[in-house]
């Protein structure tokens, strides 16, 4: 079977640094996928890894170990509008993402 | 560059009813993407196209559920008919071949009464 895992909250105050964590058990792997989902919006694409080690956007950064089958997003300098939802998603063997259950983030003033 | 387009983008429809949704990728995304979404869950996959041919439709409950893609660009995904637990969010998502950039319309809200 397939099966991600990722926290189901997290809170932090603005400017903090936030670490959201994955863990998968997938038949296949591809790359790992990070995506932002704002109560009733679409996901928007964050991040992708497909090797291990860090990669940078702006305030966002992706890790992923494949031996461990681990990875996190990381968000630095928190803001309010950072509050939604964030997933995790495996590019498995069939080409398509299998996705975490979601981390639902809450920024605090 | 216009997104991904659905509609409608809220549906209520009693069980036992018919229920279509709609999807317009991004011009020249071969492949496209139908995901469900339960309140609170992450999205869950339903079928697949590359250009005009499903190439995972294993997800997709066919007793009631089917798709389809003419002419590789538009998609319909049809419920007949509906049941209670089908109340969910409708996702279409598209992208290039090969890419690993999915990029989602805003959604069909579907509620069953």
């Amino acid at each position: 079977g397939q099966s991600l895992e990722q926290p189901s909250e997290v809170t932090a105050v603005e400017g903090a640094i936030v670490q959201i964590n994955c863990t998968y058990q997938t038949s296949g792997f591809y790359g790992l996928s990070w995506y932002q989902q704002h109560d009733g919006g679409a996901p928007t694409f964050l991040s992708y890894n497909a090797l291990d080690g860090l990669e940078e956007t702006g305030r966002f950064s992706s890790f992923l170990s494949r031996s461990d089958s681990y990875g996190y997003l990381l968000l630095q300098e928190l803001q309010m509008k950072d509050s939604a939802s964030y997933f995790c998603a495996v590019r498995d063997q069939g080409q398509n993402f299998v996705f975490g259950p979601g981390t639902r983030l809450s920024a605090l003033p | 560059e216009a997104g991904v387009v659905q509609s409608p983008r809220y549906k209520i429809i009693e069980k036992k009813q018919p229920v279509a949704f709609w999807c317009n990728p991004i011009s020249g995304h071969n492949t496209l993407y139908w995901y469900l979404q339960n309140l609170g869950q992450g999205p869950e996959l339903l079928i697949r196209y590359e250009n005009e041919e499903a190439v995972d439709d294993s997800q997709l409950p066919k007793d009631r559920f089917s798709a389809e893609r003419l002419k590789g660009v538009d998609s319909t995904l049809k419920i007949q008919p509906a049941e209670l637990g089908d109340s969910a969010v409708y996702l279409c998502a598209s992208s290039q071949k090969r890419l690993y950039t999915q990029y989602f319309g805003p959604g069909t809200r579907l509620t069953v009464l």
